[in-house]
């Protein structure tokens, strides 16, 4: 069982509001990823990290921003949230290369 | 650009009997392929993975088939339970991505009892 925890799991805040996304694995995994998924969609990439200091952004196109500044942690902003933006965030993380990527249960975000 | 594509979209199927997806990739410098099954509200779990230097992999009832030189490769769950009803995603990736995986659209499966 993967130890990955994302908070909030459900939020709703209205247009134009500061958001955090919180993402925290206690495996010691060098590689950390959000993922966006909108209902019975698949999954899109929009961030990455293969350790502190380092982020980079997906193959998806988004206007959030994120950071790593502890192995540990790795969370999501949106400086100001927009309706397009309701969807759901899922986090994921890996270690070295070659091996799983576990997930967290997701946080869903829904902007009014 | 969709990297994988993945079908059917949805799936119904019998319990006890063989559910079939198939999942195709364009880009040969993929190297992982592994297959993820997600139940509603929840994160995506590994179900099964494969690299190409091998053409089938088996873990209980679930076996993924590999075809390198069709750029293919198919999920099959045998003796299908209604609690395998969940969507199912493959996935691909190169280990220059650090593995950051490109996932197909996704397989809504039913097993009915």
């Amino acid at each position: 069982e993967a130890d990955i925890y994302q908070t909030p799991r459900y939020l709703v805040i209205g247009t134009g509001k500061k958001i955090t996304l919180e993402c925290s694995q206690t495996m010691g995994h060098d590689k950390m990823y959000w993922y966006q998924q909108d209902p019975g969609m698949e999954l899109h990439l929009i961030h990455y990290s293969y350790g502190v200091n380092s982020t980079e952004k997906g193959d998806l196109s988004s206007e959030s921003t994120v950071s790593r500044i502890r192995t540990e942690h790795f969370p999501l902003t949106l400086e100001s949230a927009r309706p397009s933006h309701t969807s759901q965030y899922l986090c994921a993380s890996s270690r070295g290369t070659g091996n799983t990527i576990y997930f967290g249960e997701g946080s869903w975000l829904t902007v009014v | 650009q969709q990297q994988v594509k993945q079908s059917p979209q949805s799936l119904i199927v019998q319990k006890g009997g063989i559910s079939i997806i198939n999942c195709a990739y364009e880009n040969t410098a993929f190297d992982y392929f592994p297959w993820y099954q997600q139940f509603p509200g929840k994160g995506p779990a590994l179900l099964i993975a494969i690299r190409p230097d091998v053409s089938e992999k088996k873990e209980g009832r679930f076996t993924i088939s590999f075809n390198k030189s069709a750029k293919q490769f198919s999920l099959h769950i045998m003796d299908s339970q209604p609690g395998d009803s969940a969507t199912y995603f493959c996935a691909a990736a190169r280990q220059g991505s650090g593995y950051a995986l490109n996932f197909g659209k996704g397989t809504s499966l039913l097993v009915t009892p």
